[in-house]
């Protein structure tokens, strides 16, 4: 069983949707979740960052976190064209940082 | 500089040939971090450096890949006897290490093609 498992998709969404990007992880020591854009031919760039259940929100992006369920998802409200990359999912534990396969999404115009 | 600087930024060998990847940290960030990311792949996890601890290896897929890091600062990343396999975006990435939830700065990344 892989630590952080993520549908690869595509997710398509047309612009305005919202999207969801979901995430579970098998470690039950995780601390710390963590959500990386990472556009085609780029490097990964922090999102968001969540800790405690429940729900964070950032502008147009919510991350959701359920440890019991060890689940974790990232919504994106008003989905734009700009948004489409594919979305890696993280956790960390005392230290170590594992990255899921990611989820690529696709924003229709 | 302001970032995490790696090099070359693209390398092109044959198999069986040695290849030395570079990362030079964000001054100051006591953490160190490689991944592979192969074509369309998520981030594979190679070797972690922390301070002056030993490192993580546990990544490394094997023994013909090895990392240091000098001083606590630049890292390098050897394949001895490159397969093609071998062929994927190598990243670095750095953190200061002051709480549970670091926030990692990637460099550019290392496209390797093993021929």
């Amino acid at each position: 069983q892989k630590e952080v498992e993520q549908n690869s998709g595509p997710l398509s969404v047309p612009e305005g949707a919202i999207a969801s990007l979901n995430c579970t992880y098998s470690d039950r020591g995780s601390q710390s979740f963590f959500w990386y854009r990472q556009y085609s031919g780029k490097s990964p760039e922090l999102i968001m960052f969540i800790y405690s259940n429940g729900d964070k929100e950032d502008g147009r992006f919510t991350a959701q976190l359920n440890k019991a369920s060890q689940y974790v998802s990232l919504l994106i409200r008003d989905s734009q064209p700009s948004d489409s990359a594919t979305y890696l999912c993280a956790h960390s534990g005392t230290y170590k940082y594992i990255f899921g396969t990611g989820t690529r999404l696709k924003v229709l115009a | 500089g302001a970032g995490v600087s790696q090099s070359p930024s693209n390398k092109v060998t044959e198999k069986g040939k040695d290849v030395e990847l570079r990362c030079d940290p964000i001054s100051g960030h006591t953490a160190l971090y490689w991944y592979r990311q192969s074509l369309g792949q998520g981030l594979e996890f190679l070797i972690y450096f922390q301070g002056n601890s030993a490192p993580d290896k546990s990544g490394l897929p094997s023994d013909r890949f090895s990392a240091e890091r000098t001083g606590g600062s630049v890292s390098t990343l050897t394949i001895q006897r490159t397969q093609q396999e071998d062929s994927a975006v190598y990243l670095c990435a750095s953190s200061p290490y002051r709480g549970q939830n670091e926030k990692l700065f990637f460099g550019s990344g290392t496209q390797l093609s093993v021929l």
